[in-house]
């Protein structure tokens, strides 16, 4: 039940196109949903965040979308760059306890953007 | 300096050696952790210190010992560790706020032979 899924694994685009990333959880107590950037030899760092208060939030050409009922959340790049080539992870945690940081974490997905 | 830091950057060890890893917070945070992170594996949280104080350990084997001598720093002692705890080990840090964001440092590559 703690678990987040995150598909596709990895994933292929040319420059432009709009790669989208998967993750479903099980956990109805989760409440908060961050996607994490990773680069090479560098660790994760926050790309953009969601509450289930919300269906969609923006950032720059990054968007999230949220399905409450389905228990579904989905990261868009739009005119994806070669620079965000990188791994991505989605997250989840509930607000409860004192263990703030206890984000539950994805496998991750490759992406790679051809110019 | 600014932001997380972690030394070393790599580390082998042989598995009946005793070495520690260390973690520095220049962001005034209150909240540090460590990370496991393995190929093709979620990120598994391992510990968590609130002010100093342990407040998680995720049944991590007891052949990795954290310690926080204070808010800003962190160390894991490693000792007669497995060929399968080779990994990168990533320190984060957070606000103690609900939701607030961790901030990774650069992680230690650890090769256990």
């Amino acid at each position: 039940q703690q678990q987040v899924k995150q598909s596709p694994q990895s994933l292929i685009v040319q420059k432009g196109g709009i790669p989208i990333i998967n993750c479903a959880y099980e956990n109805t107590a989760f409440d908060y949903f961050p996607w994490y950037q990773q680069f090479p030899g560098k660790g994760p760092a926050l790309l953009i965040a969601i509450r289930p208060d919300v269906s969609e939030k923006k950032e720059g050409r990054f968007t999230i979308s949220f399905n409450k009922s389905a228990k579904q959340f989905s990261l868009h790049i739009m005119d994806s760059q070669p620079g965000d080539s990188a791994t991505y992870f989605c997250a989840a945690s509930s607000a409860g306890g004192t263990s703030y940081g206890k984000l539950t974490f994805g496998q991750g997905t490759i992406l790679t953007v051809h110019p | 300096e600014t932001g997380v830091t972690q030394t070393p950057r790599h580390l082998v060890m042989g598995m009946t050696n005793k070495k520690s890893l260390k973690c520095e917070q220049h962001l005034g945070h209150n909240a540090m952790y460590w990370y496991k992170q393995s190929a093709k594996k979620p990120l598994e949280l391992m510990f968590v210190y609130n002010f100093k104080e342990q407040t998680e350990n995720n049944s991590v084997p007891s052949r990795f010992s954290p310690e926080c001598p204070n808010s800003s720093h962190l160390f894991l002692h490693l000792h007669t560790l497995q060929p399968e705890d080779s990994a990168l080990y990533l320190c984060a840090s957070s606000q103690e706020q609900v939701n607030s964001p961790l901030h990774f440092g650069n992680g230690t590559r650890l090769t256990v032979t």
